[in-house]
């Protein structure tokens, strides 16, 4: 069974630009969760969709945004990057709602200069 | 506000002894607890898990204890491998709630 894939894996932007990031969750798979993990911050958590509806948000500006297509597969998006947005984005799916076991990708370190 | 505290960044143990790692939490609708172990520039992978109606749940070397009244929660690792050196992460959630995690704690185990 393939696990969960995150694309591109590395990407280097500069301030003011946008960037999109692409998951595609484990076949099966319905709920969708985003996090930004920064050195000592942990792991951030972003937004959750399941059925291509947003069922949770956490706190981050309004230039972080995503969405989930008919097929699970999930994208995020940030707009006008700053410096502080540079950070290793992890997607991680589950079976169900957001309750139990999360299988995470190898993540999307974006570099922001 | 924090609510899922790892207080310890770092921990270093001799391999065959135990490894304890602990975390705390706020937030009292927490019903579903979770480990997850993280290896440098792979994602996390889930370790362990423990429902609010439990105390104790075991799988094979790891044993994870949950004390509701302090809010803590910890992972006991016997005997400890050299392989299990990773960053480990404490989650929670509520009932169809976000996982909210910790900030991680990084185990170092020599040989």
């Amino acid at each position: 069974k393939a696990g969960v894939t995150q694309t591109p894996r590395y990407l280097i932007k500069t301030r003011g630009q946008q960037v999109t990031l692409s998951c595609s969750p484990i076949s099966g798979h319905r709920s969708v969760s985003w996090y930004q993990q920064t050195p000592g911050q942990g792991l951030q958590f972003l937004f959750e969709y399941f059925s291509e509806t947003q069922r949770n948000k956490g706190n981050f500006p309004g230039r972080f945004s995503g969405r989930q297509f008919s097929n699970s597969r999930s994208e995020m998006n940030v707009s006008t990057l700053e410096l502080g947005d540079s950070a290793l984005y992890l997607c991680a799916s589950s079976l169900l709602v957001n309750t139990g076991e999360l299988f995470f990708g190898e993540g999307s370190r974006l570099t922001v200069l | 506000d924090q609510q899922v505290k790892q207080n310890s960044p770092s921990l270093s143990v001799q391999e065959g002894r135990i490894s304890i790692l602990n975390c705390d939490y706020t937030n009292s609708m927490f019903d579903y607890f979770l480990w997850y172990k993280k290896y440098p520039a792979e994602g996390p992978t889930f370790l362990i898990s423990i429902s609010s109606i439990k105390d104790k749940n075991e799988d094979g070397r790891f044993t994870v204890f949950l004390n509701k009244s302090a809010k803590h929660l910890s992972l006991h690792i016997v005997p400890s491998q050299p392989g299990d050196s990773a960053v480990y992460f404490c989650a929670a959630s509520a009932k169809a709630g976000k996982s909210t995690f910790g900030d991680g704690t990084t185990l170092t185990v020599k040989p």
